[in-house]
């Protein structure tokens, strides 16, 4: 089992509709976990940190569910501007080193 | 404040050159880390600097060398390029303190070994 997994997708959604990535994770003891977002051959960005009580961003929300050890990423209102691919990123426990999932890549189409 | 920077941008290299890629931050920050992309595989750590003075092997280091040459930079050098190390570098940096462990991009280096 992948230490870190997503669904490859793609996800095909019209604009203005809700759409939600999971991400499963291996290690129980795993602390701290993100959601970013990468553009085509560009750098990954910070899109939400993913906190144990959920958090939420505008149109995007995140949640942790350590029980089934995944993590969650809501996106309402789809807008043209989110097609991307959305990174699931877990820190190792006790190191300073984080495992990427390989993304879910979502096209909103008009 | 610019952030995470890397030069170059972009390289091509013949099989054997060799080649420095250079990684700055201005955030103060205490980690820095270097990884490759390669289609469908993700980013996979190469090396990592926890704290100025320290660096340690990450998932694919063979091929590669790192220096944290003080607590800004942080440099990745190929000895001997191969065609497999024809890749996406990204650079990145993390405060590492309590509570804040977001890692902040470079723009990325794109690297083709013929």
């Amino acid at each position: 089992r992948k230490e870190v997994e997503q669904d490859p997708g793609p996800f095909n959604v019209p604009e203005g509709a809700t759409v939600a990535f999971n991400c499963t994770y291996s290690n129980s003891a795993s602390q701290s976990f993100f959601w970013y977002r990468q553009d085509c051959r560009k750098e990954p960005k910070l899109l939400m940190s993913v906190y144990s009580s959920g958090n939420e961003d505008g149109r995007f929300t995140a949640q942790l569910n350590r029980a089934s050890q995944y993590i969650s990423l809501l996106i309402r209102d789809s807008k043209l501007s989110d097609s991307a691919t959305y990174l699931c990123v877990v820190r190792t426990p006790g190191t300073y080193k984080y495992i990427f999932g390989t993304g879910t890549r979502l096209k909103v189409l008009a | 404040n610019a952030g995470v920077t890397q030069t170059p941008k972009f390289q091509v290299l013949k099989t054997g050159q060799s080649m420095t890629l250079q990684c700055a931050q201005d955030m103060n920050h205490n980690s820095m880390y270097w990884y490759r992309q390669d289609p469908g595989m993700g980013l996979r750590l190469i090396y990592y600097s926890a704290s100025e003075g320290t660096t340690d092997k990450g998932e694919v280091p063979n091929g590669y060398n790192v220096s944290r040459l003080n607590k800004r930079e942080f440099s990745l050098r190929l000895e001997s390029a191969a065609p497999s190390q024809t890749s996406v570098y990204f650079c990145a940096s993390t405060p590492t303190r309590q509570g804040y462990y977001e890692q902040y991009f470079g723009p990325g280096t794109r690297l083709t070994v013929t």
